[in-house]
């Protein structure tokens, strides 16, 4: 199997906080993960790409510095939501390729972010 | 620029029923297209791809160039095919990168 986790499910903030989001491969190694956000029935954003050992590519558009990902290990990516605000609530999911992608992404369950 | 285009938003039909998801795309170079399709309460799962030519579920999808479509097909619906569908495009070579159209709900009644 390929089971992708994350972590938490469901959060709850304050306005100027951060948030930290893990998405783990449970039993595969992923060089590669992939941060999406999802608006309420709407399509999945592709956010950025997330690389072992090197920096995340980003989309067009999306924040860098406010969209803070890691992706230490083969095993763990990190998406930091930094100085959330109301417009950042948001159900964020992410997503790992095996190594030889085959077209086959396999996802997280997703991570409801509420910012008050 | 790379787009994909599902025009339903909800598809509801009656079990037995044909049923066929749109899907459009545009992009430049040589597409590789896929289906995702997330059941109430579950997460995103891929469902089929094009380079397969597989048939799971029941449903196939036939890449046409000519018209850039990869519609989803399934002869007789089942209760258990309602979900939402997204057809995707995979954006790079050799990577993850996947466009993801807005999704389509399909609801089969008993």
């Amino acid at each position: 199997g390929a089971v992708v986790s994350q972590h938490p499910s469901w959060v709850i903030c304050k306005s100027g906080t951060s948030v930290k989001i893990e998405c783990r491969s449970l039993d595969f190694q992923a060089t590669t993960m992939f941060w999406y956000r999802q608006f309420p029935k709407q399509s999945l954003m592709l956010m950025a790409t997330s690389n072992e050992g090197s920096k995340a590519t980003y989309e067009q558009g999306v924040e860098k510095d406010k969209f803070l990902i890691n992706h230490a290990s083969l095993t763990l990516s990190t998406l930091t939501v930094t100085s959330a605000h109301p417009e950042d609530s948001s159900f964020y999911i992410c997503s790992a390729s095996k190594q030889g992608f085959s077209g086959e992404l396999f996802f997280g369950e997703g991570s409801r972010l509420t910012v008050l | 620029a790379q787009r994909v285009t599902q025009p339903e938003k909800l598809l509801s039909v009656f079990k037995g029923a044909p049923v066929e998801l749109k899907c459009n795309y545009s992009y430049s170079g040589s597409p590789e297209l896929f289906w995702y399709v997330q059941y109430s309460r579950q997460r995103l799962q891929l469902l089929l791809r094009h380079i397969s030519r597989e048939s799971i579920k029941g449903f196939t999808a036939d890449l046409n160039k000519g018209e850039t479509s990869f519609h989803l097909k399934k002869p007789f619906a089942q209760e258990e095919d309602s979900a939402m569908y997204y057809c995707a495009l995979k954006k790079q070579s050799n990577t993850g990168k996947l466009i993801f159209g807005q999704g389509t709900t399909l609801q089969v009644k008993p």
